[in-house]
């Protein structure tokens, strides 16, 4: 079945770093764009920005340049969301979702992951 | 890039229908027919209800509908159901194939 499944939640300190993993299965992992979308609790949905795992190729949000890091292992089929010098307001679930490369559409990502729960606090 | 602005909530009556508005500039809901609607239910991840304006995806009830015009992109839920309370959020392409989401509306079934 198609699904992508993240890694478990993580606590941080203020400054730290964290990477997030996202495991795809059931379908071709380098045909598809994968999203990050990240959301503060209680608040919207905000898009950080996606990765093509094909060719490694990335593009960023403005607000998450030089300091959010989209890799991927195309032998595990996982891809990968790095934070660097979290700050409070950084506390949010983190999803991943897939969107199929070279289609005529955008923004259409169909399939998500579980979520993971960023908390950073001192 | 700002995000997309929504109605805070609306609401309606099983069986009835109801409209959410998102708008946004020439620069991304005005500038590209690339606009996706997403319903997140409490504790989920979203879903995919309509892509590209005014496409369902497969399994997507035709009770949801999606229409564009000028800046501004609109999502009707027809004979709403309870299962249909939930978050919405629009999506746009905002140029150089980046995205921005709206903020999001709270449907409440009365």
């Amino acid at each position: 079945q198609v699904q992508l499944v993240q890694s478990g939640a993580e606590v941080k300190k203020p400054g730290a770093s964290v990477k997030v993993s996202c495991q795809a299965s059931g379908y071709s992992f380098t045909g598809y764009y994968v999203h990050w979308v990240r959301q503060a609790p209680g608040q919207g949905l905000e898009w950080m920005g996606w990765i093509n795992p094909n060719s490694g190729g990335t593009n960023y949000a403005q607000k998450f340049e030089g300091w959010v890091t989209m890799t991927r292992d195309t032998s595990i089929n996982t891809a990968y969301l790095e934070v660097s010098r979290l700050k409070s307001d950084d506390t949010a679930v983190y999803y991943c979702a897939r969107e199929e490369v070279g289609s005529s559409s955008f923004g259409a990502a169909d399939i998500w992951g579980q979520g993971t729960m960023v908390t950073v606090s001192s | 890039q700002s995000a997309l602005t929504q109605p805070r909530s609306v609401s309606g009556s099983p069986g009835q229908s109801v409209t959410i508005s998102c708008t946004g500039t020439s620069s991304d809901v005005g500038g590209y027919n690339y606009v996706s609607w997403f319903q997140q239910h409490p504790g989920k991840a979203p879903k995919l209800m309509i892509y590209d304006v005014t496409k369902r995806p497969s399994g997507v009830p035709d009770r949801f509908s999606g229409f564009k015009s000028g800046n501004t992109a609109s999502l009707t839920i027809s004979g709403l159901q309870a299962e249909d309370e939930a978050d919405y959020y629009c999506c746009s392409h905002a140029g150089s194939y980046t995205l921005v989401f709206g903020t999001g509306t709270q449907v409440t079934v009365l």
